[in-house]
């Protein structure tokens, strides 16, 4: 049984550029959260994907989009990078909405903004 | 808004022995979770132990242990027998419970670096 897959592993882009980033949920899993961690910080949280429709935010801007497919996996979207987006995105996905439901994390997709 | 405090960057235990990492959170809510993660190098987050807050008993998972003081807002991991395996990120993180809308995203503190000492 896979767990949560990321692609790419690894991206460069240029500052201004935009990106596309990749995750399949575990299998049974329906729900999938996306968290950005800076180097040395812990991760925080982007938004949360339900049923393809965008459940929860945190405190990111709209340069910040994502999109879930019918067979529940997700892309997130940045626009108009900024050095400041450089980090490792994570995503996590549980088997609904609920806060008792653990979240299972992929191993990342390490973005440095040049 | 709920935040995490961990307030020790860096811990250092000799094997075998154990070691306590330190975390406390500020929330208005009265039900929520909390959590411990790992992060090894290889980067992905791995769930070591859970709270639910409506629960006055301390979860245990094997070698790691919680103390959780809800009145103090307190939530400490406690590793027994400390293995070089161990060596990680530790994260504390809060989340809270459902609320119609979905429950919120996972709020983590910045994390502890465990040293293990052969």
């Amino acid at each position: 049984d896979a767990g949560v897959t990321q692609s790419p592993t690894h991206l460069i882009k240029t500052r201004g550029q935009q990106v596309t980033l990749r995750c399949s949920p575990k299998s049974g899993h329906d729900t999938v959260s996306w968290y950005q961690q800076a180097l040395g910080q812990g991760p925080q949280f982007i938004f949360q994907y339900y049923e393809e429709e965008e459940r929860q935010r945190g405190n990111f801007p709209d340069r910040f989009s994502g999109h879930q497919f019918p067979n529940y996996s997700s892309e997130l979207n940045v626009n108009a990078l900024l050095l400041g987006d450089s980090a490792l995105y994570l995503c996590a996905s549980s088997p609904g909405l609920a806060g008792s439901y653990e979240q299972y994390f992929g191993p990342g997709t390490r973005l440095t903004v040049t | 808004a709920q935040t995490v405090t961990q307030s020790q960057p860096e811990m250092s235990v000799q094997e075998a022995e154990t070691v306590t990492l330190s975390c406390t959170y500020d929330t208005s809510e009265s039900d929520y979770y909390l959590f411990w993660y790992k992060q090894p190098p290889s980067r992905q987050m791995i769930l070591v132990i859970r709270q639910e807050a409506y629960k006055q008993q301390n979860a245990t998972e094997n070698r790691f242990s919680v103390n959780f003081q809800k009145a103090a807002k307190s939530f400490s991991l406690k590793i027994s027998d400390s293995q070089l395996g161990d060596a990680a990120m530790y994260f504390c993180a809060y989340r809270s419970m459902y609320s119609g809308g979905g429950a919120d995203g996972l709020t983590f503190g910045k994390g502890t670096h465990l040293i293990i000492q052969p």
